[in-house]
């Protein structure tokens, strides 16, 4: 079983439209747990941490379960600048630095 | 500004060749790493740094070295061991001294293809 495991996309919606993002994780220790987004020949660059209560950052929403090991990003009125691969990372175990990243799921947001 | 610079942006190996990339971060974080992508992949773990003078091997260590002499600073060699070293490859760095939920910062990443 993959570590982390995410939907590959391509994701094309249309400008204004709300999408979601799905990953699961197999490692029932992992503490820590982040949305990158990562732009085309450039580097990943963190989004948001996700935390257990679930958070937001203006049109984006993170959600964990850690009963189901899942997480969740959502993206509302999407912008053609939201276009970029979405990584889902989390740490490797109870206190651990190390993180696993999964492959990313590519978002294109057509006008 | 704080930050992690990697160098260069591209590099270029003969064949038989050991090349050295550099990753320098004036964010005091003792904790470093580098990893691979390739196409559509993701980020593979080649070593890692959580204080000076000591590193340890990633998922992918075989025909790649480094060095943690400095805490700013982590340099990757791929020696000639590396059969296919074509790829993106990252620095990143942590701040070890605070958990849970202590993402990693990247470098703007070399570019290593072979000539």
């Amino acid at each position: 079983r993959k570590e982390v495991e995410q939907d590959p996309g391509p994701f094309n919606v249309p400008e204004g439209a709300t999408v979601a993002f799905n990953c699961t994780y197999s490692n029932s220790a992992s503490q820590s747990f982040f949305w990158y987004r990562q732009d085309c020949r450039k580097e990943p660059k963190l989004l948001m941490s996700v935390y257990s209560s679930g958070n937001e950052d203006g049109r984006f929403t993170a959600q964990l379960n850690r009963a189901s090991q899942y997480i969740s990003l959502l993206i509302r009125d999407s912008k053609l600048s939201d276009s970029a691969t979405y990584l889902c990372v989390v740490n490797s175990g109870a206190g651990s630095y190390q993180l696993t990243f999964g492959k990313g799921t590519k978002l294109s947001v057509i006008p | 500004d704080g930050g992690i610079t990697q160098s260069p942006k591209y590099l270029f190996r003969k064949e038989g060749q050991n090349v050295t990339l550099s990753c320098e971060q004036n964010l005091n974080h003792d904790a470093m790493y580098w990893y691979r992508q390739d196409p559509g992949q993701g980020l593979r773990l080649i070593y890692y740094s959580q204080i000076v003078n000591d590193f340890q091997k990633g998922d992918i260590a075989e025909g790649y070295s480094v060095s943690r002499e400095k805490k700013e600073s982590f340099p990757l060699t791929v020696t000639s061991a590396q059969k296919n070293p074509t790829a993106f490859y990252l620095c990143a760095s942590t701040n070890r001294r605070v958990l849970p939920n202590q993402p990693q910062h990247f470098g703007d990443g070399t570019r290593l293809s072979i000539l």
